[in-house]
């Protein structure tokens, strides 16, 4: 089992749209967590960190479920400018794994 | 601030030649990682430093050694490049071990 996965996607959505992605982790050490948006053929871009209380930056909800160990970024009002891969990130302690990504594409 | 940075962005090598990848930071960062990105794979790590002097191998080391010999920069060298090392390079670094790592623009290498 790999231990970050994401859903597979591609997501294609129509502009305003709410798309949820679903991320799992299997290490349960994991301390810190992470959505990151990479843009193609750029590099990945801090998103926002995730708190096991969940979090809200303006249309972007990120949820932690340590129990589950199970990581949920909602996004709200999708916009053309959304449409990008969306990474998943677990920290170790020392180092961070990164899952596959999930693309996303918002259409007009 | 430049953020970070890496030399090159682009580099062509033939197999068995050997190259090194630049990452300077100017944001007194003590941590630094290399990752890889390759089609399907998702970022993996190859190479990371926790402070000046100091390296450790990531999930992805064989062919690929490191050296921070100043805190603000990160080498990666092949020193008999391969096919397989055809792959898009990320440098990043973070103030700590838990903190947000800061990505530099990428290093494509294509190895013929």
């Amino acid at each position: 089992r790999k231990e970050v996965e994401q859903d597979p996607g591609p997501f294609n959505v129509p502009e305003g749209a709410t798309v949820a992605f679903n991320c799992t982790y299997s290490n349960s050490a994991s301390q810190s967590f992470f959505w990151y948006r990479q843009d193609c053929r750029k590099e990945p871009k801090l998103l926002m960190s995730v708190y096991s209380s969940g979090n809200e930056d303006g249309r972007f909800t990120a949820q932690l479920n340590r129990a589950s160990q199970y990581i949920s970024l909602l996004i709200r009002d999708s916009k053309l400018s959304d449409s990008a891969t969306y990474l998943c990130v677990v920290n170790l302690g020392q180092n961070f794994v990164f899952g596959p990504g999930t693309r996303l594409s918002v259409l007009p | 601030n430049a953020g970070v940075t890496q030399t090159p962005k682009f580099r062509v090598l033939k197999t068995g030649q050997s190259m090194t990848l630049l990452c300077a930071q100017d944001m007194n960062h003590e941590y630094m990682y290399w990752y890889r990105q390759d089609p399907g794979m998702g970022l993996r790590l190859i190479h990371y430093s926790v402070g000046e002097g100091t390296t450790a191998k990531g999930e992805v080391p064989d062919g690929y050694n490191v050296s921070r010999l100043k805190k603000q920069n990160f080498l990666l060298g092949l020193e008999s490049a391969a096919p397989s090392q055809t792959s898009v390079y990320f440098c990043a670094s973070s103030y700590a071990g838990r903190e947000t790592q800061y990505f530099g623009p990428g290093t494509r290498l294509l190895v013929l």
